[in-house]
């Protein structure tokens, strides 16, 4: 079975650009994560879908970053402008509930490194 | 914010030792779970303790949870060099009624040196 997908991998942009990340989650997962990893720490929630609805955004920065999920699927996170301190890794998680629990499966993550 | 606090932050032992990291949070849970992140990798899940058990075990994995101390301890035994990486708690809350949401500590990341 497949495994959390991420695209790119590795991303480097001048600051005030715009970026987008992809996320393709395990087939069959509702509900899908995105978090930002700064250096040295734990992963953040930025927003959690369960099939295509945002059931909690309340830490994404929506001045600049976006998210959607269409169809239920995959999902795209996008910062528009990029800042220096964006510079992060975006990781995508998705999970399926079983025996009363979620369990989150994660993806590579993207690193952002904005100049 | 992070609820989970680790400590060490690192910790660099010899091949063959046991490794202890702690974990200690701040509001009642519904459970908590360990993840391991290899340098440049996702999260990788490797064992999750509800509120309502004391210890767990997988393979050269412990667990231990202490509510009333709201901490807990991840033992990996005879390690390996393998096994460095950065491990990670998470609790997720018991006030939390969507699911799992879970919130991630900074991390401890050990080294094992062969």
């Amino acid at each position: 079975e497949a495994g959390v997908v991420q695209s790119p991998r590795y991303k480097i942009i001048e600051k005030k650009q715009p970026v987008a990340f992809w996320c393709n989650p395990i087939s069959g997962h509702n509900t899908l994560y995105w978090y930002r990893q700064n250096l040295g720490q734990g992963p953040e929630l930025l927003i959690r879908y369960e099939n295509e609805e945002a059931v909690d955004d309340s830490q994404l920065p929506k001045d600049r970053f976006s998210a959607e999920r269409l169809k239920g699927v995959d999902s795209t996170l996008k910062i528009q402008p990029a800042e220096l301190g964006d510079s992060a890794v975006y990781l995508c998680a998705s999970s399926l509930y079983s025996r009363g629990l979620y369990e989150q499966y994660f993806g590579p993550g993207t690193r952002l490194t904005v100049t | 914010s992070q609820q989970g606090e680790e400590d060490p932050q690192a910790l660099s032992i010899q091949e063959g030792e046991n490794a202890t990291m702690n974990c200690s949070y701040k509001t009642s849970i519904n459970n908590l779970q360990w993840y391991r992140q290899n340098s440049g990798r996702g999260l990788v899940h490797l064992i999750l303790i509800r509120s309502n058990e004391r210890e767990k075990h997988s393979g050269r994995l412990r667990v231990t949870l202490d509510t009333s101390k709201k901490s807990s301890s991840l033992l990996i035994t005879a390690s390996r060099a393998a096994d460095t990486a950065s491990y990670f708690c998470a609790t997720d809350a018991m006030n939390n009624n969507a699911g799992n949401m879970l919130t991630f500590g900074g991390g401890t990341r050990l080294m094992v040196k062969p």
